[in-house]
């Protein structure tokens, strides 16, 4: 059963204040994502990782930067938070030989 | 890229009763169209997918139908039950491995 690990589900952050967002996967998937969900505009795909050390940009990146430096764990940064960084942040993982993303639980994320 | 539109936003069927949800994409080099369902509060889980190769998919209530020349690909769920209630999100993917999401539908199916 693949496991996909957020470590912190809930967040309060001030604005300006640098944020972690941690995310492990147990399955050893090749490609890691970061989306963003807010109503009525879906899952948007913030940063994706196909390998260790790689990333690319998704749709909205702006704001936002990720470290994948072991193949299991692949974190997003909020370098200074705004308030319009508030919203559900959800971490994702597949194999590159197939296309089924397995998503974590989400992490709800509030700036003030 | 990829274009993903999901209609409609919001369904409220009464149990018992199909709901059927519609979506539209725009790379035609498309090839893979899974489906979400979203629990409140809980993380989006695969319920069916379909690949490109196959126009249609059923798995006990639920069934994809895949109209590639049209693009277009639909979710039915049938005998609707309370537990049905959640949000469901199609998507399209190419071979990149890159999912992109339609908007969402909300289904409330009432008792």
């Amino acid at each position: 059963d693949v496991k996909v690990t957020q470590s912190s589900r809930y967040l309060v952050k001030r604005t300006g204040e640098k944020v972690f967002l941690e995310c492990v996967q147990d399955m050893d998937h090749e490609n890691m994502f970061w989306y963003r969900q807010d109503p009525g505009l879906g899952l948007r795909l913030i940063y994706f990782s196909y390998d260790v050390k790689m990333k690319e940009k998704g749709d909205i990146p702006e704001g936002y930067s990720v470290s994948r430096e072991k193949k299991e764990r692949f974190s997003l940064i909020l370098e200074s938070a705004s308030t319009n960084q508030t919203s559900m942040y959800l971490c994702a993982s597949s194999s590159k030989a197939g296309n089924t993303i397995y998503f974590g639980e989400g992490s709800w994320l509030t700036v003030v | 890229g990829e274009n993903v539109e999901q209609h409609p936003s919001t369904l409220s069927v009464q149990e018992g009763d199909s709901a059927v949800i519609k979506c539209t994409y725009s790379d035609s080099a498309s090839n893979y169209f899974p489906w979400y369902k979203q629990e409140l509060g809980k993380r989006p889980q695969l319920i069916i997918d379909i690949r490109s190769n196959v126009g249609e998919k059923k798995d006990q209530r639920i069934a994809v139908t895949l109209n590639k020349t049209a693009k277009h690909f639909s979710l039915h769920i049938t005998e609707t039950q309370p537990e049905d209630s959640a949000v469901y999100f199609c998507a399209a993917a190419s071979g990149a491995n890159n999912l992109f999401f339609g908007t969402g539908t909300r289904l409330t199916v009432i008792p």
